[in-house]
């Protein structure tokens, strides 16, 4: 069973501060991983991808990856108001071609 | 910039009935994949498509569901006869690979079904 697992939340950070989502994955064949953002009755949308151990900085995003305790994680500094919308954790297995997602944790940035 | 779209954005149909939905993935793109989300749940993996046939399909995506690339273009999902619990959004899906470590999904719009 491959699980993605998210802390549902709610999740909420004052603007300006610094938001921090988790993501935790069962399957040690996963390879790469994603976040997405969700606004309500939106499709999902790509904000980052990582498959490399480490922190990868895009803009105000850090995602971070630790494939030993299997576990990837979002940084959103700078909060913003217009960050608020659920965020997805997904993982691929390189094998296989299928995207499995988390829950997601719906996040409020409160002006 | 190149994106998936999807037909229509909003599909009522009674119990039993045969829906049919649409996606046009982006033009380069070779993997199609259909997902569904129900409200309030997780996006869940339905089916991928890859060369005119099923490449993976999960336990969702029993007999009642197909896919179907008619054309060029379109990607089909074809639900045979609705259940209650198949009132869901659907999400098409494409990518210029499959299952690659740098492979990226773009998400169409989604198309809310409706079965009353």
């Amino acid at each position: 069973q491959k699980e993605v697992e998210q802390n549902s939340g709610p999740l909420s950070v004052p603007e300006g501060a610094i938001a921090s989502l988790n993501c935790t994955y069962s399957d040690r064949g996963s390879q790469s991983f994603f976040w997405y953002r969700q606004y309500s009755g939106k499709s999902p949308e790509l904000i980052m991808f990582i498959y490399s151990n480490g922190d990868k900085e895009d803009g105000r995003f850090t995602a971070q990856l630790n494939k030993a305790s299997q576990y990837v994680s979002l940084l959103i500094r700078d909060s913003q108001p217009s960050d608020s919308a659920t965020y997805l954790c997904a993982v691929n297995i390189f094998t296989g071609n299928q995207f499995y997602f988390g829950t997601g944790t719906s996040l409020t940035v409160i002006p | 910039e190149p994106e998936v779209t999807q037909t229509p954005s909003h599909q009522v149909t009674q119990m039993g009935q045969e829906v049919i939905l649409r996606c046009v993935p982006i033009s380069n793109h070779l993997y199609f994949y259909w997902y569904r989300q129900i409200l309030g749940q997780k996006v869940e993996f339905l089916v991928s498509f890859y060369n005119n046939e099923i490449s993976e399909k999960s336990e969702i995506f029993d007999d009642q569901f197909s896919v179907e690339r008619p054309d060029g273009s379109n990607f089909t999902l074809k639900i045979r006869s609705t259940k209650l619990e198949d009132s869901a959004m659907y999400f098409c899906a494409s990518t210029i690979f499959g299952g690659g470590s740098t492979d990226t999904q773009y998400f169409g719009p989604g198309t809310r079904l409706t079965v009353l």
